[in-house]
């Protein structure tokens, strides 16, 4: 069975740019997540999704990100406009809400802002 | 809030070494608690986990037992292998959290030959 499939694994972009994330949950999952690893601040959660609904939203730094999932198959996060503090490696996972704590996760996108 | 907090790597093993990775964690309830395992490039994956007190979580050879007196999680291995190699993630689900995983900082394992 496919993984969690991401994309593009790197971007490299120039500050005040669009960037958009891409992610395919696994087939079946209802809850998917994003989350933000930077040697700093480690794995950080943005945001999850429930059924497509967004549950919590917390985690997301500022207004600049957003995040939508149209339909169980897809979901995208953007930042506009991105500023080199974004710079990190952004992941994807998914899982059945009925599967306590087993995140099954992408490959991660590596985003540059220079 | 509910924490979990790991050792500072990197830990540095000679293959065949004993490992032992410490985690301690802060919660409220009866949180579930898992080590993830992230290899060079790749994403985290779930290596083993406990949804309750004195549980043993186990695979490919990795223990951890949830220690609730202790509020510790602590991963082992007898006899690492170069394979081993990664960042060990040491995660909780608190109770109620809906899969929302808190997870520690990472530790890095390199393990010589």
């Amino acid at each position: 069975d496919a993984g969690v499939i991401q994309s593009p694994r790197h971007e490299v972009t120039e500050m005040g740019q669009e960037v958009t994330l891409r992610c395919k949950p696994i087939s079946g999952h209802n809850s998917l997540f994003w989350y933000r690893q930077t040697m700093m601040r480690g794995l950080e959660l943005l945001i999850y999704f429930n059924n497509n609904v967004p549950i919590d939203d917390s985690g997301m730094p500022e207004d600049r990100f957003s995040a939508k999932m149209p339909n169980a198959s897809f979901s995208t996060l953007k930042i506009q406009p991105s500023e080199p503090r974004d710079s990190a490696v952004y992941f994807c996972a998914s899982t059945r809400a009925s599967n306590t704590g087993e995140l099954f996760f992408g490959e991660g996108s590596r985003l540059t802002v220079l | 809030g509910d924490s979990v907090t790991q050792m500072e790597g990197p830990v540095t093993l000679s293959e065949e070494a004993f490992l032992t990775i410490n985690c301690t964690y802060t919660a409220t309830g009866y949180p579930s608690l898992f080590w993830y395992v992230q290899y060079p490039g790749e994403g985290l994956q779930l290596l083993l986990k406990a949804t309750k007190a004195d549980d043993k979580g186990s695979n490919k050879g990795f223990e951890a037992t949830y220690r609730k007196e202790t509020t510790s999680f602590h991963l082992e291995k007898g006899s690492v292998q170069v394979s081993d190699s990664a960042v060990y993630f040491c995660a909780l689900a608190p109770t109620g959290g809906y899969n929302k995983l808190i997870f520690g900082a990472g530790t890095r394992l390199a393990v010589h030959p």
